[in-house]
């Protein structure tokens, strides 16, 4: 099984509906991540959290919240969509404890269309 | 504001060739640097990290360069195969921060 999984994988929906993406880990890392991948701009960073109690956010952060409802769990929400939500969305983790210097590690993303 | 830069967007190579993929960055106040490869559907697989007081890391046929102080880094690959054809991104950690600043990707294909 994969250490990081992301659901769902793929989600076509309409300006101004909910939704959330949601991000599992059996890494046991402290540390979770939203980023985006748009064609052309790379990824960019939309929230981090340490730990449950501990959420901050990226340089994107503006149409977008989270909840670290456990450890192993990171969710991303967008209250409203718009269609220049639409893009791939990674979760990634890490924790510096490891000893990897903070590596950190990808989900398999999840594509969001907003029409 | 950190900066990467990867060069060429685009590479083909025929099987067996050994290539060198190119990152640069503006600000060499690094924590560290991470090469990825990013294959459709799959998201991304971590290949090398290398911390800011190294200069090098290999595993397998791939080597990843860092020279700090020039703000660059290259990723070797040796005796390219088909199966190495995916996108290569390279991203950067500055030191006290916890975002990566990723490089737009080279995307790589080797012709069997």
């Amino acid at each position: 099984d994969a250490d990081v999984t992301q659901t769902p994988r793929n989600r076509i929906t309409k300006t101004g509906k909910r939704i959330m993406l949601e991000c599992s880990q059996t890494k046991g890392h402290d540390r979770m991540y939203w980023y985006r991948q748009d064609p052309g701009l790379g990824l960019r960073l939309i929230y981090y959290s340490f730990d449950v109690k501990d959420i901050n956010k990226g340089e994107i952060s503006d149409g977008y919240s989270v909840s670290r409802q456990a450890q192993a769990k990171f969710s991303l929400s967008l209250e409203s969509a718009i269609p220049n939500q639409t893009a791939l969305y990674f979760c990634a983790t890490s924790d510096p404890r490891t000893g990897g210097y903070n590596e950190q590690f990808f989900g398999p993303g999840t594509r969001l269309t907003v029409l | 504001k950190q900066e990467v830069t990867q060069i060429p967007a685009a590479l083909s190579v025929p099987e067996g060739e050994n290539l060198v993929l190119n990152c640069s960055f503006t600000d060499s106040a690094i924590y560290n640097l991470q090469w990825f490869r990013q294959d459709p559907g799959k998201g991304l697989t971590s290949l090398l990290l290398i911390q800011s007081s190294q200069r090098e890391q290999t595993s397998g046929r791939l080597n990843a360069s860092l020279d700090k102080s020039s703000g660059r880094s290259t990723l070797y690959i040796a005796a390219s195969q088909p199966g190495d054809s995916a996108t290569y991104l390279c991203a950067v950690r500055q030191g006290g921060s916890e975002k990566l600043v990723f490089g737009k990707g080279t995307k790589l294909t080797v012709n069997p």
